[in-house]
């Protein structure tokens, strides 16, 4: 699975990034990066794909990156909805077509 | 509006076996790959499986392969997971999820998702 933190926070207003670590055999090597949004009781919500592209209708707000092994999510301008869980997700070349992070849970303050 | 409904799930003593369905609507079902996503309750995401929109190309993860088996009928907009053998650990939500079709044969995002089924596995 991709590394991601437990747990992160922030308050309204303010920025937060969650770091999403993997090898060269994912998120190293390919630009195959997705995020999801998973608010309790819910089905997950494509945030971004392909590293920073966002679907229609996903706010600006949210916004990728990637730096070798690790891609990042990039949450601007801290809202009280945005409180939900969090999780990247690559390509692989591994067993699997496809691995997930373990979701970080963002708390805003 | 995409809508994907799952059905199918319930409870089922190890060794048993459930199939699956999720309905599809509000997109050319056969222009995408499908794939199914599960959730331990609680838990993390885990990808279970896909399949191109044709239905002759197919994956599955190491910890599925060989006791489940993903199909696909494009006349009814349907998605089937036949689940057999199954173990407690294969405890789960399942969730039907449609691709972008961003590479590979059925690989890409996820772009929409259904509400998930629960599926319990337990004596």
């Amino acid at each position: 699975a991709l590394t991601q933190p437990a747990s992160v926070s922030g308050s309204p207003g303010q920025s937060v990034t969650i770091s999403c670590s993997g090898i060269t055999h994912d998120v190293g090597g390919y630009n195959y990066v997705s995020w999801y949004q998973q608010h309790p009781g819910k089905a997950p919500r494509l945030l971004l794909y392909d590293v920073s592209h966002r679907p229609s209708g996903v706010s600006h707000r949210f916004s990728g990156s990637k730096s070798g092994a690790t891609a990042s999510l990039t949450i601007s301008g801290l809202q009280s909805e945005d409180e939900a869980d969090y999780y990247c997700c690559s390509y692989t070349t591994s067993n699997s077509l496809t691995v997930f992070g373990g979701g970080s849970r963002l708390t805003v303050l | 509006e995409v809508v994907l409904v799952e059905s199918g799930g319930g409870s089922v003593q190890p060794d048993g076996s459930l199939r699956l369905s999720c309905a599809a609507s509000g997109f050319i079902f056969d222009d995408y790959p499908m794939h199914w996503v599960r959730q331990t309750p609680g838990q993390g995401l885990e990808w279970v499986s896909g399949i191109n929109w044709k239905g002759d190309s197919i994956g599955y993860a190491e910890s599925v392969k060989g006791r489940f088996i993903i199909s696909r009928d494009n006349a009814r907009n349907s998605l089937f997971l036949q689940m057999n053998s199954l173990r407690v650990d294969d405890t789960a939500f399942y969730f039907c999820a449609k691709s972008n079709g961003g590479y590979g044969d059925y690989g890409g995002a996820f772009d929409s998702w259904g509400q998930g089924t629960l599926v319990i596995v337990s004596t």
